[in-house]
């Protein structure tokens, strides 16, 4: 089974911080990497799909690069909405989820 | 408008066989290319991808589950049902089903609002 690690586990910023959130596979996946915001009690919601494409209504303050094994999700400018947990999620052989970065406000 | 409704029972007992049932709307699973998927999320944990059921009645399961899962459809009801044997607590967690989505690298674009199940005797 592939392995994703994300780093960090979680992460204190402020509005307005740029922010980057790292999600690294044990074999290469090419670009099938997808990222998802979740909110408490709320169903994970699709941001980033093939590893940088940007799902349709997301704002455009996220972004998504990498390809291979290593994996980034950058937030320009943090906004209050923007505080939530962030997973990646690759969908090379069947799928698995990374463990989760917690984005909370400093 | 897709969306997506998780059904079953929020709690059993250990060694009870679970079974969910995903009713959906918006698309159909005969469509070539679609697909649903299970995934849970213990209470405070990470999400755990389950099972998969494509169009073509192709499915797949997670290595560390396969024994105790089985994932079916009906394509005429739009339901996808999953079952789990043997529950134990540790299963307790809110079961998500979700679509794949089409030309996006099989993310998820749709969820269900997710359903609590918890075991306990």
């Amino acid at each position: 089974d592939i392995q994703m690690t994300q780093s960090p586990s979680s992460l204190s910023a402020s509005v307005g911080d740029r922010v980057t959130i790292t999600c690294r596979a044990s074999q290469s996946i090419s670009s099938y990497l997808n990222w998802y915001q979740q909110k408490p009690g709320k169903a994970p919601k699709l941001l980033i799909y093939a590893a940088s494409s940007l799902q349709s209504g997301v704002p455009s303050r996220f972004s998504g690069s990498g390809s291979g094994t290593d994996f980034t999700l950058t937030i320009s400018s943090l906004q209050p909405e923007d505080f939530a947990t962030y997973y990646c999620q690759q969908s090379y052989s069947t799928s698995g989820f990374g463990q989760g970065t917690k984005l909370e406000i400093k | 408008q897709v969306t997506l409704r998780e059904s079953g029972p929020a709690l059993v007992k250990p060694t009870q066989t679970l079974t969910l049932t995903c009713t959906f709307s918006g698309f159909s699973l005969s469509t070539s290319g679609m697909c649903v998927s299970w995934i849970r999320q213990p209470p405070g944990k990470a999400l755990e991808w389950l099972a998969r059921i494509d169009w073509d009645d192709d499915k797949y399961y997670s290595t560390s589950l396969k024994t105790r899962l089985t994932i079916s459809k009906d394509t005429s009801k739009n339901q996808v049902v999953l079952t789990m044997t043997n529950m134990d607590p540790v299963d307790t967690a809110t079961y998500y089903c979700a679509r794949k989505a089409l030309a996006a690298a099989d993310s998820y674009d749709y969820w269900g609002q997710g359903t609590l199940v918890t075991v306990s005797s």
